[in-house]
């Protein structure tokens, strides 16, 4: 257990929806880090949040967005969700936003019909 | 950040140690190796990581070569639970951002 929660495990929507997952980071870690991984891209790195503030982006595209909220948790929201968004998404959580190891959740795995 | 090179596919015997490569050349030196390994599907689970020199914890040994254009992963005596995809990771940080960029890896099979 990696002490990282993700909510909800499975989720399925249809096109057009827009839904949002959860992260609970693992207890004293600051950073957040977002990961969606489908079967012809592999892992893709989304964003980074450390202690509230957005750090980095990746290939986030613009109907997704994120947040980290002043307790440290952390919601993606998908908004006009399309087939191909369908996919695992996956939190992390490191103490720092530095060289330290990130510690990954075990994913939301979204379908989207 | 610096490029990975990892086989695509290994096999290892069970019980025997599985030694995977890893080629990172154009890795500065302050940058850090990481190991994390995927098993079918659940999350990325990091293993070791190391700037220079040896490292060993419960789980696996990192080797990297004196000019740290190279390293290998050890798991001592392998066992089924170990299959899973092995990822070599030299991550970006800079300007206060940190990124872990997951490549292909390589998925090693452990053989009973």
């Amino acid at each position: 257990d990696s002490g990282v929660t993700q909510t909800p495990k499975h989720l399925i929507t249809a096109t057009g929806q827009r839904v949002t997952l959860r992260c609970s980071p693992r207890s004293g870690d600051l950073s957040v880090y977002w990961y969606q991984q489908s079967l012809d891209q592999g892992l893709q790195f989304l964003i980074q949040y450390y202690n509230g503030e957005e750090r980095a982006k990746g290939n986030i595209l613009e109907r997704f967005s994120a947040q980290q909220f002043p307790d440290l948790h952390s919601e993606l929201n998908l908004s006009s969700l399309e087939l191909g968004d369908s996919a695992l998404y996956f939190c992390a959580s490191s103490v720092r936003g530095d060289n330290s190891p990130l510690h990954f959740g075990n994913g939301t795995r979204l379908t989207v019909t | 950040d610096a490029k990975t090179t990892q086989p695509t596919s290994m096999d290892c015997a069970e019980g025997r140690a599985a030694n995977l490569p890893c080629n990172h050349s154009t890795i500065s030196g302050n940058e850090y190796v990481y190991w994390y390994r995927q098993i079918h599907s659940q999350g990325p689970q990091y293993i070791i990581h190391g700037l220079k020199n040896n490292e060993t914890n419960e789980m696996a040994s990192l080797i990297i070569t004196e000019d740290r254009k190279s390293s290998t992963l050890i798991l001592p005596h392998a066992t089924l639970r170990d299959t899973a995809v092995y990822y070599c990771i030299v991550p970006y940080s800079g300007a206060g951002s940190y990124q872990l960029t997951f490549g292909k890896g390589t998925k090693l099979s452990v053989i009973p």
